[in-house]
């Protein structure tokens, strides 16, 4: 149980085009989706948190215009890297949280990842 | 502020050797406590937690960790170590405010490397 899925699992694009990554919890209800991002060798960095039905709260630093979260219904949520750059190149990871059986579980169970490269 | 700490950047270890990695926790109220593997290219598997109870957790593939409240530690541990258990482990805590939206803080990762 608690498997959670991410597509695509890699994607090259050019500058300036917009990438939608899907995740999806496959087994599980999912009240609250995260999305991390992570560079070469470091940890995972959250870049914001969306709640199934409302606007995602993002972090301190993170463009809330240029990485468009829509968390749509209880299994999937989307980010979308509007206009990307090569800066915006990075692996994208998100994590589902399975609400269902009230706050004391808390386990994030996080999908596989996205591999973004921005020519 | 919450943080974790895992002071080695990385573990090298014999096969059939314990292993331990260490991680450190600084949180206001009681912790949540997670140890997640993420082996190359791929997202992070779940391990184990501690929420409350006893202190040695028992998780997947043969791992456990103790968290021990007085040193604020929560290390990683296996008897026997293996080949296969080469990957980046990544401790993490989150708080039990009791908010809907419990963010996870992770450490810096520990590379664990089992020679054979």
């Amino acid at each position: 149980g608690a498997v959670v899925s991410q597509h695509p699992s890699w994607v090259i694009c050019k500058s300036g085009t917009s990438v939608k990554i899907e995740c999806r919890s496959l087994d599980f209800q999912a009240t609250t989706m995260f999305w991390y991002r992570q560079f070469p060798k470091q940890s995972l960095m959250l870049m914001a948190t969306s709640n199934e039905g409302s606007k995602a709260t993002y972090e301190q630093g993170v463009e809330k215009d240029k990485f468009l979260i829509n968390h749509a219904s209880l299994t999937l949520s989307t980010l979308t890297v509007t206009s990307a750059h090569p800066e915006d190149s990075s692996f994208y990871i998100c994590s589902a949280r399975d609400g269902s059986r009230g706050i004391s579980t808390d386990t994030q169970y996080f999908g596989p990842g996205t591999r973004l490269t921005v020519l | 502020a919450q943080s974790v700490a895992q002071p080695e950047d990385q573990v090298n270890v014999a096969e059939g050797n314990p292993l331990t990695v260490k991680c450190t926790y600084s949180v206001s109220g009681n912790p949540y406590l997670f140890w997640y593997v993420q082996y190359p290219n791929r997202g992070l598997q779940f391990l184990l937690k501690y929420i409350t109870g006893d202190n040695l957790v028992k998780g997947s593939y043969g791992f456990e960790a103790e968290f021990n409240k007085s040193q604020t530690s929560f290390h990683l541990k296996k008897p026997s170590a293996l080949v296969s258990d080469s990957a980046l482990y990544f401790c993490a805590v989150s708080g039990n405010y009791g908010g809907a939206t419990n963010k996870l803080i992770f450490g810096t990762g520990t590379l664990l490397a089992v020679q054979p």
